[in-house]
């Protein structure tokens, strides 16, 4: 079975400028969650969507952050215009049960905000 | 929301020694208590998990213990070898409709051998 795939796997880019990542889940794995983790930290909720829907982004910096997941499958999430305090990893992760039960993690996104 | 707090942030230990990393947690709703592992360049990987009506569970060299009331739990690693070298975190998650997952801190285990 396939794992989290996730692309680009490091990204270097300047302050005020965008970046998207995208994430293709586990297949038939109806939630996906992005979280970030900066250096040091543990996972901190971005946003989780439940097939297209998002059931949870009130850790989401709207005025910069976007994330999508067309036809409930991949997802992209985008950064636009990108802080120094962006530098992270971004981890994409999925599951299959809806109430509780293992997340699956991709192996990140390395940002660096220059 | 939750906070989930975890101790110590490292730790190291001799192989062939036991370790063990401690987490409170601050909703009482919280009901299943998953472990992560995370080595170096990739994602967490569940490793042992816990629900609120179990108060130990056992996998081989690993070990959580829930305590309810207090609000804490426990992983236990037996026999440390060098590939248990890892960060781990604790988490919480209770189930209102979807799951909602809040990590703690991490802790970085070095085991020497």
């Amino acid at each position: 079975e396939a794992g989290v795939a996730q692309s680009p796997r490091y990204k270097i880019i300047e302050k005020r400028q965008s970046v998207a990542f995208w994430c293709n889940p586990i297949s038939g794995h109806a939630t996906l969650y992005w979280y970030q983790q900066i250096l040091g930290q543990g996972p901190k909720l971005l946003i989780q969507f439940q097939n297209n829907g998002v059931v949870d982004d009130s850790q989401l910096p709207k005025d910069r952050f976007s994330a999508e997941r067309l036809k409930g499958v991949d997802s992209t999430l985008k950064i636009q215009p990108a802080k120094l305090e962006d530098s992270a990893v971004y981890l994409c992760a999925s599951s299959l049960e809806v109430s509780t039960g293992e997340l699956f993690f991709g192996e990140g996104s390395r940002l660096t905000v220059l | 929301g939750e906070n989930v707090e975890q101790h110590p942030s490292t730790l190291s230990v001799q192989e062939g020694d036991s370790a063990v990393i401690k987490c409170t947690y601050s909703d009482s709703a919280s009901n299943y208590f998953p472990w992560y592992k995370q080595e170096l360049g990739k994602g967490p990987q569940l490793i042992i998990d816990i629900r609120s009506n179990v108060g130990e569970k056992k996998d081989q060299r690993i070990a959580v213990t829930l305590n309810k009331t207090a609000k804490h739990f426990s992983l236990h690693i037996t026999e440390t070898q060098p590939e248990d070298s890892a960060v781990y975190f604790c988490a919480a998650s209770h189930s209102g409709g979807y799951q909602k997952v809040t990590f703690g801190i991490g802790t970085k285990l070095q085991v020497i051998p």
